[in-house]
């Protein structure tokens, strides 16, 4: 059974563009998590997506976003990126809802580097 | 602010040690425990699972419990093993509808 799959794996963007990132999760699964992860900081958590709905957002600013499409991959978009936005982004499936206590299906990530 | 804390924050020991660690979250409204396995280069990995206070969880070498009422879990290595090296996350899912929360993880390091 193929894995969570990431695309791009690094990505090197300037100020001020935007960026897309794409994550297919594990056939089967339904439910897509987006993380964010820089030094110090243990997983942020962006949003979740599941049914092509938006179940849940973290505290990011609005430039942050996502969507999901019918067959379960999603992608996340920043737009106007600043170097804070530097980071590994993880993206996670499972076959649930996250909470009922379902385990996550990790990608490799997307590296992002905003110079 | 839901907050996840773990320690401790990084552990160095040696082959054949066995070793511990905590991970505290809120007491109320709890619904879920998870645990990861990151090792270097590679994705986060589930270990656990747990919904149930005084729910004890076991792979290998590795197991967990888990104590809802005071709002902690304990991750155990018996025996660690070089390939044990790597950063172990916990996170805690409050309520039904909510996000996973991460703690910033206790790197475990082992020498041979």
């Amino acid at each position: 059974k193929a894995g969570v799959t990431q695309t791009p794996r690094y990505l090197i963007k300037t100020r001020g563009q935007q960026v897309t990132l794409s994550c297919s999760p594990i056939s089967g699964h339904r439910s897509v998590s987006w993380y964010q992860q820089t030094p110090g900081q243990g997983l942020q958590f962006l949003f979740e997506y599941f049914s092509e709905t938006q179940r849940n957002k973290g505290n990011f600013p609005g430039r942050f976003s996502g969507r999901q499409f019918s067959n379960s991959r999603s992608e996340m978009n920043v737009s106007t990126l600043e170097l804070g936005d530097s980071a590994l982004y993880l993206c996670a499936s499972s076959l649930a809802r996250v909470s009922p206590g379902y385990e996550q299906y990790f990608g490799p990530g997307t590296r992002l580097t905003v110079t | 602010i839901l907050n996840v804390e773990q320690s401790p924050q990084s552990l160095h020991v040696q082959e054949g040690d066995s070793t511990n660690f905590t991970c505290s979250f809120p007491s109320s409204n709890f619904y879920a425990l998870h645990w990861y396995r990151w090792e270097t280069a590679k994705s986060p990995e589930a270990l656990f699972v747990m919904t149930l206070n005084g729910d004890e969880k076991k792979k290998g070498r590795i197991s967990a419990t888990l104590n809802t009422k005071e709002g902690y879990s304990y991750l155990y290595i018996k025996g660690s093993q070089p390939e044990d090296s790597a950063t172990y996350l916990c996170a805690f899912a409050g309520g039904s509808q909510g996000n996973l929360i991460f703690g910033k993880g206790t790197k475990l390091s082992v020498k041979p």
